[in-house]
């Protein structure tokens, strides 16, 4: 059984900080990861994607990678109280588990 | 565009019921999955529905079943339920060349008593 791992939290961050998520996988041949976003109570939305080492930018979102440490991660800069969600980590598969599989997810708080 | 689209939002059922959940793709996505959320658990693939075809299936029992039609709208069934079927029921569709990019509907929250 392939697994994805995350801290569940609750991670809390000041206003203005920077949130650090992270994730391992256990499948040394995954090739793309993702990072979605579930606010409470409302269904998960895709907010990133990476598929090679290093680092990958979208607005104060940062992806990084390194699959030789089957690790994941997602910089929040700048946090923000309505970043406060659950980031969950998935990484692509494709058998009984489905095309993805899912961390069971950290949940961020921004305070103010 | 209109998103993914699953009805009921809420249900309530007692032991050895039978119920059905239903869900509208995006337009143009011809795959459907279907995940069952909880809190211990997180997200558990139930399967996936591609051309009225169950391309995939996760570690569920028999009593969990699907199907899609023509129109890529999908159908889940649960017989004979279980207190410990109650969850989030999540349906999320993709486009085929981007199976891993899924899309979300609201979800049914099942409460089984």
């Amino acid at each position: 059984q392939k697994e994805v791992e995350q801290n569940s939290g609750p991670l809390s961050v000041p206003e203005g900080a920077i949130a650090s998520l992270n994730c391992t996988y256990s499948d040394r041949g995954s090739q793309s990861f993702f990072w979605y976003r579930q606010y409470s109570g409302k269904s998960p939305e895709l907010i990133m994607s990476i598929y090679s080492n290093g680092d990958k930018e979208d607005g104060r979102f940062t992806a990084q990678l390194n699959k030789a440490s089957q690790y994941v991660s997602l910089l929040i800069r700048d946090s923000q109280p309505s970043d406060s969600a659950t980031y969950l980590c998935a990484v692509n598969s494709w058998g009984s588990q489905g095309n993805l599989i899912f961390g069971k997810g950290t949940k961020l708080s921004v305070k103010p | 565009k209109a998103g993914v689209t699953q009805t009921p939002r809420y249900l309530i059922k007692t032991r050895g019921q039978q119920v059905t959940l239903s869900c509208s793709p995006i337009s143009g996505h011809r795959s459907v999955s279907w995940y069952q959320q909880t809190p211990g658990q997180g997200l558990q693939f139930l399967f996936e529905y591609f051309s009225e075809t169950q391309r995939n299936k996760g570690n569920f029992p028999g009593r969990f079943s699907g199907r899609q039609f023509s129109n890529s709208r999908s159908e889940m069934n649960v017989s004979t339920l279980e207190l410990g079927d109650s969850a989030l029921y999540l349906c999320a569709s993709s486009l085929e060349g981007a199976r891993e990019k899924l899309f979300f509907g609201s979800g049914t929250q099942l409460s089984v008593l």
